[in-house]
């Protein structure tokens, strides 16, 4: 059963513009929605995250906006970059079970064309 | 620190073969996880530990075995490789439940 839905599956982006990725998730215990960055040959790496308290955490080029009455989140990269490309996961956590497990979205490959 | 280390880096099995994949952190982080990820399913849980001695199933368990007997090191064992093991697994730690996880950099498996 996949509980976080992730869009679109690939995204053609021109530098300079905005790329956005969007989440839905069902289990309305998750409290903690990372993102994570991965580059060919390479693992994923956090890039950022939030908590459902806030609506919106911007870090530099990166932003969150999370909506929890639709429990819907969303990753907005301003001025996107040829080094942007990659695939972004986003992923949700369960913060009551303990153990730090989280649940992926399927993936979102991102191409910046110079 | 070189973090999270996993080997081998690519192997190629044949059906009803066995192995292990090694995984070791040196950042003495308490959890650990697999992972495997295929193309366009994202990353699935395959089993994670909470510490030294104590293992979980995660959603995908069946066909494999895990162990912790110390801190650094979580091995994932395939038993009789069959072609849908054919994956890319990664091994994350992370030191308190935060949603922070570090990965390796991945195992490409083939099965034939």
């Amino acid at each position: 059963q996949q509980q976080v839905k992730q869009s679109p599956q690939s995204l053609i982006v021109q530098k300079g513009g905005i790329s956005i990725i969007n989440c839905a998730y069902e289990n309305t215990a998750f409290d903690y929605f990372p993102w994570y960055q991965q580059f060919p040959g390479k693992g994923p790496a956090l890039l950022i995250a939030i908590r459902p308290d806030v609506s919106e955490k911007k870090e530099g080029r990166f932003t969150i906006s999370f909506n929890k009455s639709a429990k819907q989140f969303s990753l907005h990269i301003m001025d996107s970059q040829p080094g942007d490309s990659a695939t972004y996961f986003c992923a949700a956590n369960q913060g009551s079970s303990n153990t730090g497990k989280l649940i992926f979205g399927q993936g979102t490959t991102l191409q910046v064309k110079p | 620190n070189a973090g999270v280390t996993q080997t081998p880096k690519f192997r190629i099995l044949k059906i009803g073969q066995s192995m292990t994949l090694q995984c070791t952190q040196d950042m003495n982080h308490n959890y650990m996880y697999w992972y495997r990820q295929d193309p366009g399913m994202g990353l699935k849980l395959i089993y994670y530990s909470v510490g030294a001695g104590i293992t979980d199933k995660g959603e995908v368990p069946n066909g494999y075995n895990v162990s912790r007997s110390t801190t650094e090191d979580f091995p994932l064992r395939l038993e009789l490789a069959a072609p849908s093991q054919t994956s890319v697994y990664f091994c994350a730690s992370s030191l308190v439940r935060t949603g922070e996880l570090f990965f390796g950099e991945g195992s490409r498996l083939t099965v034939l």
